[in-house]
């Protein structure tokens, strides 16, 4: 089975610090997404990387950095939270050659900044 | 910018009762994904459609890809409670070499005994 792990289930932050939220998975997958979930708005890709140290804007890049130094590990970085930056935020991988598209996600981070 | 409008955003209903959950977009996509997510988990992938028309059935669910690629429907038959959760459909845009999918608004389902 395909497991993506995420670092925290739940954190708090204040305004203007600097977070980091962690994802890994352990299927040599090639590709790994950064999402956010907000209620009636779906998920929307704020990052993604389809190689080691390789990164490209999704739909929501603003505020948000990420770094990819190793293939199953995927990092976003909020270099100072603000109180919109609270929401949940999902990991996802896929493997390249995969034909069905199918992307494993990891449970979340539920991110309240305060 | 392509949008998948999914609809109702919430259905509440008894166990045993029958269930369609739409996805619509006025785009095209090469193929179209329907996951669930239960309470304290990620999303988990249910089917993939493919060619316009596509009907597949999982169970008590079956899912139809419109004609032109551009909606799908879900629909449950005599549900029950272990089906509640948030349904999301996702569209893969039919562009070359990508694989950003287009999440729909999400449709929250909560089936009571």
């Amino acid at each position: 089975d395909v497991k993506v792990t995420q670092s925290s289930r739940y954190l708090v932050k204040r305004t203007g610090e600097k977070v980091f939220l962690e994802c890994v998975q352990d299927m040599d997958h090639e590709n790994m997404f950064w999402y956010r979930q907000d209620p009636g708005l779906g998920l929307r890709l704020i990052y993604f990387s389809y190689d080691v140290k390789m990164k490209e804007k999704g739909d929501i890049p603003e505020g948000y950095s990420v770094s990819r130094e190793k293939k199953e590990r995927f990092s976003l970085i909020l270099e100072s939270a603000s109180t919109n930056q609270t929401s949940m935020y999902l990991c996802a991988s896929k493997r390249d050659s995969d034909d069905t598209d199918t992307q494993y996600f990891g449970p979340g981070t539920r991110l309240t900044v305060l | 910018t392509q949008l998948l409008e999914q609809s109702p955003q919430f259905l509440s209903i008894q166990e045993g009762e029958n269930l369609t959950v739409y996805c619509n977009s006025s785009s095209v996509f090469s193929s179209l994904q329907w996951y669930r997510q239960e309470p304290g988990e990620g999303p988990v992938l249910l089917v993939t459609v493919v060619t316009g028309g596509e009907v597949k059935k999982l169970k008590r669910l079956t899912f139809q890809f419109g004609d032109a690629r551009k909606d799908s429907s879900l629909h449950i038959t005599a549900a029950q409670p272990g089906d509640t959760g948030l349904y999301l459909c996702a569209g893969l845009p039919p562009l070359y070499n990508t694989d950003k999918l287009i999440f729909g608004t999400g449709t929250r389902l909560q089936v009571f005994p």
